[in-house]
C-alpha cells in the first residue's frame, strides 16, 4: 500500500522555468490537496480538490495551477518559477474533509 | 484571519521526562488535529478532537481540546527519542454561511520537540 507518492523528492529550477509536481495516491480518496512549508511558518494550503473535476483554490493560490482528471492523480504546476515559490511542497488525501495521508514532500529550489 | 499560536516553538528534553505542548487560538474550531512531522518526511496524523473538554489518549501521549474548543494541548508521559519531532496542530473550521462548502484548516507553526538519549 503506497499511500500518497510525490515525484520528484528534489528539484532545482531556474526562475522562469516551468514544471509539474506530480501526486498520486492510491486509496480511491475524493480529498486531495496541495500545502507549501517555508521554515517556521506552517503548512498553507495552495489549492484542493473534492473529486474527480473539481478544484478550488486555497490561502496561497497565485503562481501556481491544478487539475484532477482522474481520482487518483493531483499535478501542481507552477508555470514561471519565482524565488518565492522555493519551498517543500506536500500533498496529501483523505477520504472526508481535513488532509489525513502526507506525502513525504517536494523540496524544490527556485534559483 | 484565524491564527494558532503553538507553544513552545522549540523543546529540548532528556528521555524519561514529562512535557506539555500547547495550541492556542482566539477562534473556536468545529475539531482539531494534531499531527508529528519527522525530518523529510510529511506530518503524520495522531489525533483529531471534536468536542469541548474532549481527552484522548494515544499510548504515552495524551491530547485535550479545551472546553470552548479554542486551545488544546498535547502532554506526553516518559519521553523516549523516537517521539523527537515537529508537532502541528490545525484547527478546522466551517464559516457559517458555507453551507459545509468551505471547510479550512488553519495549521500553526509547531513545536520541535527533541528528546535526548
Amino acid at each position: 500500500n503506497a499511500g500518497v507518492t510525490q515525484t520528484p523528492k528534489f528539484r532545482i529550477l531556474k526562475i522562469g522555468q516551468s514544471m509539474t509536481l506530480q501526486c498520486a495516491q492510491d486509496m480511491n480518496h475524493n480529498y486531495m490537496y496541495w500545502y507549501r512549508q517555508d521554515p517556521g511558518m506552517g503548512l498553507k494550503l495552495i489549492y484542493y480538490s473534492v473529486g474527480a473535476g473539481i478544484t478550488d483554490k486555497g490561502e496561497v493560490p497565485n503562481g501556481y495551477n491544478v487539475s484532477r482528471s482522474t481520482t487518483e492523480d493531483f499535478p501542481l504546476r507552477l508555470e514561471l518559477a519565482a524565488p518565492s515559490q522555493t519551498s517543500v511542497y506536500f500533498c496529501a488525501s483523505s477520504y472526508s474533509r481535513g488532509p489525513k495521508h502526507f506525502g513525504d514532500g517536494t523540496r524544490l529550489s527556485i534559483l | 484571519t484565524q491564527l494558532l499560536e503553538q507553544s513552545p516553538q522549540f523543546l529540548s528534553i532528556q528521555e524519561g521526562e514529562n512535557l506539555t505542548v500547547y495550541c492556542n487560538s482566539s477562534s473556536v474550531f468545529s475539531s482539531l488535529q494534531w499531527y508529528r512531522q519527522e525530518p523529510g518526511e510529511g506530518p503524520v496524523l495522531l489525533v483529531t478532537v471534536v468536542t469541548g473538554g474532549e481527552v484522548k489518549k494515544l499510548k504515552r501521549l495524551t491530547f485535550q481540546f479545551g472546553d470552548a474548543r479554542k486551545d488544546s494541548s498535547l502532554h506526553i508521559t516518559a519521553a523516549q527519542p523516537g517521539d523527537t519531532g515537529l508537532y502541528l496542530c490545525a484547527g478546522a473550521s466551517l464559516p457559517s454561511n458555507s453551507g459545509g462548502s468551505n471547510y479550512k484548516l488553519t495549521f500553526g507553526k509547531g513545536t520541535l520537540l527533541t528528546v535526548n538519549p
